[in-house]
């Protein structure tokens, strides 16, 4: 699976938006880009994923770039229960990595009132 | 999406000793995993539990110490053996239903090794 960069942390203001960044500029052809987070002392929790196009739904925001060498995971307003810690992975979701997730570091997320 | 339940929610053991954790699905699903994530690090796959045979293990975790059993589609366990204070840690059990590429997650069950 491609290896992933993301900010170790990031801040964000309540009811602004928060743009966590994800570098993937080894992703192959086939490969999806998911997020995932994780609240303290919870499992995580899926939140979009996508190939090549824009995704939105009803919790985020997912843009990637023409080249998919790097993509933003955009929480249109942020509140103070989305601080987490918020893992980008890139996958195939197929074949023998069916279902596997590979987790780097994330980006801790805090949102400040 | 899919309830689980891990029980227990946490445990303190004795080093030398063995825990099972059990995974409980509401639904039917096609493919659970077992995670660990140790004290301040990331999560990382210990193995996939398959229905009525060994599990297949990542690189670095070998069945006698995480012996892992999956009778049926909503349930498996998830031993941890031979406990060392470096087994600490949470140990996760997650599931995909369906052809959905979509993971869901337990609470975890957080273990302590004394």
């Amino acid at each position: 699976d491609a290896k992933t960069t993301q900010p170790t942390s990031m801040d964000c203001a309540e009811g602004r938006a928060a743009n966590l960044p994800c570098n993937h500029s080894t992703i192959s052809g086939n490969e999806y880009v998911y997020w995932y987070r994780q609240i303290h002392s919870q499992g995580p929790q899926y939140i979009i994923h996508g190939l090549k196009n824009n995704e939105t739904n009803e919790m985020a925001s997912l843009i990637i770039t023409e080249d998919r060498k790097s993509s933003t995971l955009i929480l249109p307003h942020a509140t103070l229960r989305d601080t987490a810690v918020y893992y980008c992975i890139v996958c195939w979701p197929g074949g023998t990595s069916y279902g596997k997730l590979t987790f780097g570091q994330g980006t801790i997320l805090t949102v400040h009132p | 999406s899919a309830v689980i339940s891990q029980k227990p929610s946490r445990d303190i053991c004795q080093r030398g000793t063995s825990l099972t954790i059990q995974c409980q699905v509401d639904s039917q699903v096609t493919m659970m995993f077992w995670y660990r994530q140790q004290p301040g690090q990331s999560l990382t796959l210990i193995a996939t539990a398959n229905q009525g045979s060994e599990a297949t293990y990542e690189s670095g975790f070998v069945i006698d110490k995480f012996p892992i059993s999956r009778p049926n589609l909503t349930f498996s366990t998830l031993t941890v053996s031979n406990m060392s204070p470096e087994d600490s840690s949470i140990y996760l059990c997650s599931v995909i239903q369906g052809y959905s590429t979509e993971a869901f997650f337990g609470q975890g069950t957080r273990l302590t090794v004394v």
